[in-house]
């Protein structure tokens, strides 16, 4: 398997401009996450899916921010409008569910967002 | 709720040197432990885990216990070397309550040659 696929690996766009991300998670695995990380924040949870559904968006900053995933092997993470403080690394991970939990979490190569 | 705590960071070694990043944890439940390992430009990878007291994960030259008595999962490696500079993640997972892993802050490891 290919693993995490993200695309773009870099953006760079001008404030009030819509950003899309996009996520293609590994075959089989039925959770997806989307992460953000910056310098001041660490690594912060934005909202994670389990077989396509969202379950827990409490980590999306604002209104701005929304997610889908359509389909198993595609997800988007939208931001419109951009703001300069929306730059980071969002990183895009998916994991088989178990009976317990979550386990182990595969993270893509991540999007640079630079917002200008 | 959970929490994960790690040393700040930046850790710089020379290159053979001892290597120890601390990290304690708060979780209601049994937790699984993780480390994760992040190289410049990418994502995330796990390093090792354990899944029950007094269990050891090993990888890569890398170790961790999982001490319940004074919860914590210190990761350490007895000679590291110049690849091995990275960021490394502490992170934890109960089954009770959240079933997502929580993350520590991260470490920075800087190896000199």
């Amino acid at each position: 398997d290919a693993g995490v696929i993200q695309s773009p690996r870099h953006e760079v766009t001008e404030m009030g401009q819509e950003v899309t991300l996009r996520c293609k998670p590994i075959s089989g695995h039925d959770y997806l996450f989307w992460y953000r990380q910056t310098m001041m924040r660490g690594l912060e949870l934005l909202i994670y899916f389990n077989n396509n559904v969202p379950i827990d968006d409490s980590g999306m900053p604002e209104d701005r921010f929304s997610a889908k995933m359509p389909n198993a092997s595609f997800s988007t993470l939208k931001i419109q409008p951009s703001e300069p403080r929306d730059s980071a690394v969002y990183f895009c991970a998916s994991s088989y569910g178990l009976a317990g939990g979550v386990d182990t979490q595969y993270f893509g190569p991540g999007t640079r967002l630079t917002v200008l | 709720g959970n929490s994960v705590t790690q040393m700040e960071g930046p850790v710089t070694l020379s290159e053979e040197a001892f290597l120890t990043i601390n990290c304690t944890y708060t979780a209601t439940g049994y937790p699984s432990l993780f480390w994760y390992v992040q190289y410049p430009g990418e994502g995330l990878q796990l390093l090792l885990k354990a899944t029950k007291a007094d269990d050891k994960g090993s990888n890569k030259g890398f170790e961790a216990t999982y001490r319940k008595e004074t919860t914590s999962f210190h990761l350490e490696k007895g000679s590291v070397q110049v690849s091995d500079s990275a960021v490394y993640f502490c992170a934890l997972k109960t089954s009770g309550g959240s079933y997502i892993p929580t993350f520590g802050r991260g470490t920075s490891l800087i190896v000199h040659p």
